[in-house]
């Protein structure tokens, strides 16, 4: 089955430790994306990638990092940099149908800085 | 810049109708979109509208005014599995696909 998968589901971190989140991808999709979100709020788009070897900021670049090395693959890592990294992170991707605006979600990483 | 409102809690009954409003702000619009996401899971996508008018599928219809700029989702027919967040996404000016969320309605329904 097509889909996209994220490990761990579950993260803690200490302070001052950057963890790295994975994503995967076997859907053959071009474009990644990966998101945050807090409690009760809406996705905010950290960094994108349309293709190998590109990424773009988005809007809440500051203390993260990415890599994408491979189609399938779009790992992020926080760094101690993100003061407050607490949150429910989504990984995204898309064909790039621009008729549908659709993006496909993998499970989630739920990061707890203890 | 590019911003979204939309309601951020409603209540309906099973086999109700609901009506979830969306307003944007956008330097440029390419479509508005829908994504559902139950407690603790994954956005899915629901319902695209890059022009005017209502696009239906199965129990959901999405609406599109964009002299308005404004949209709805109507879900019809409600069931108990249908508690939860809506949210309403444009694409974002620039960046390939990139989607502005705006900060979802939890629905809830009630037997």
């Amino acid at each position: 089955d097509g889909g996209i998968t994220q490990s761990p589901k579950y993260l803690f971190r200490k302070e001052g430790q950057n963890v790295t989140l994975s994503c995967e991808q076997n859907l053959n999709h071009d474009a990644m994306y990966w998101y945050r979100q807090d409690p009760g709020q809406g996705l905010r788009l950290i960094y994108y990638s349309q293709i190998v070897n590109d990424f773009q900021k988005g809007d809440i670049a500051e203390g993260y990092s990415v890599s994408r090395e491979k189609k399938e693959s779009f790992p992020l890592t926080v760094t101690s940099a993100q003061k407050n990294p607490t949150a429910f992170y989504l990984c995204a991707s898309t064909i790039g149908d621009r008729k549908r605006n659709e993006q496909f979600f993998g499970p989630g990483t739920r990061l707890t800085v203890l | 810049g590019q911003s979204l409102e939309q309601p951020s809690e409603v209540t309906a009954v099973e086999g109700a109708i609901v009506q979830i409003n969306c307003t944007y702000q956008t330097s440029g619009f390419y479509g508005l979109s829908w994504y559902q996401q139950h407690d603790g899971g994954a956005p899915t996508f629901l319902s695209y509208n890059a022009l005017d008018g209502l696009e239906e599928t199965g129990r959901f219809s999405s609406f599109l005014s964009r002299s308005d700029s404004y949209g709805y989702l109507l879900l019809q027919e409600l069931q108990m599995k249908d508690s939860a967040s809506y949210f309403c996404a444009v694409r974002g000016s620039g960046g390939y696909n990139k989607l502005i969320f705006g900060a979802g309605t939890r629905l809830a329904v009630h037997p």
